[in-house]
């Protein structure tokens, strides 16, 4: 089983949609999770990082389901600026500097 | 706002050949790391860096890989022998601990 497993996508999104996607992960203990955003052959940027208790950032929301080992990523009043590939990213520990494991990602296309 | 800074940006070498990623991480930060991303891939961890040495390491990180740092600001990526799967983009971040900044990257095409 993949470490971190996402839908590839591509998910066709009319602007002004709302759009949500789910990431899942195998190591249990693992302690932190991110969503990062990639455009196409540019660096991952931090979008925001998924607390326990869900967060919400804007149009963005992310929630974490530790039960079932999944994080969620919902996209509200999707901009066309929001294509992108969106990166479900997972620390195993809560160590300092500990290194992040990445999915493969899932692609989002906005279009007017 | 502080940024992590790539050299070159892009890179085309020969098989066999070896290469020098350069990254100049942001200056407070105490943790450094490489990954890569092969074309259509997922971004993969290669090495971590901490106090002068590497911290952790991935199985991808063999003995044709090190990392250096060489002087205060400078964080090298060395490839011994270049073989054509090491072709990809080559991410260097950096970190105070929590949280990381990529680098825009280098992109190493090997012919």
């Amino acid at each position: 089983r993949k470490e971190v497993e996402q839908d590839p996508g591509p998910f066709n999104v009319p602007e002004g949609a709302t759009v949500a996607f789910n990431c899942t992960y195998s190591n249990s203990a693992s302690q932190s999770f991110f969503w990062y955003r990639q455009d196409c052959r540019k660096e991952p940027k931090l979008l925001m990082s998924v607390y326990s208790s869900g967060n919400e950032d804007g149009r963005f929301t992310a929630q974490l389901n530790r039960a079932s080992q999944y994080i969620s990523l919902l996209i509200r009043d999707s901009k066309l600026s929001d294509s992108a590939t969106y990166l479900c990213v997972v620390r195993p520990t809560g160590a300092a500097g500990n290194k992040l494991t990445f999915g493969g990602g899932t692609r989002v296309l906005v279009k007017p | 706002e502080p940024e992590v800074t790539q050299t070159p940006s892009h890179q085309v070498t020969q098989m066999g050949q070896e290469v020098i990623l350069r990254c100049v991480p942001i200056s407070n930060h105490l943790y450094f790391y490489w990954y890569r991303q092969i074309l259509g891939q997922k971004v993969e961890f290669l090495v971590s860096f901490y106090n002068n040495e590497i911290s952790e390491k991935s199985e991808i990180f063999d003995d044709q890989f090190s990392v250096e740092r060489p002087d205060g600001s400078n964080f090298t990526l060395k490839i011994r022998s270049t073989k054509l799967e090491d072709s990809a983009m080559y991410f260097c971040a950096s970190g105070p601990g929590n949280g990381y900044t990529f680098g825009s990257g280098t992109r190493l095409t090997v012919v």
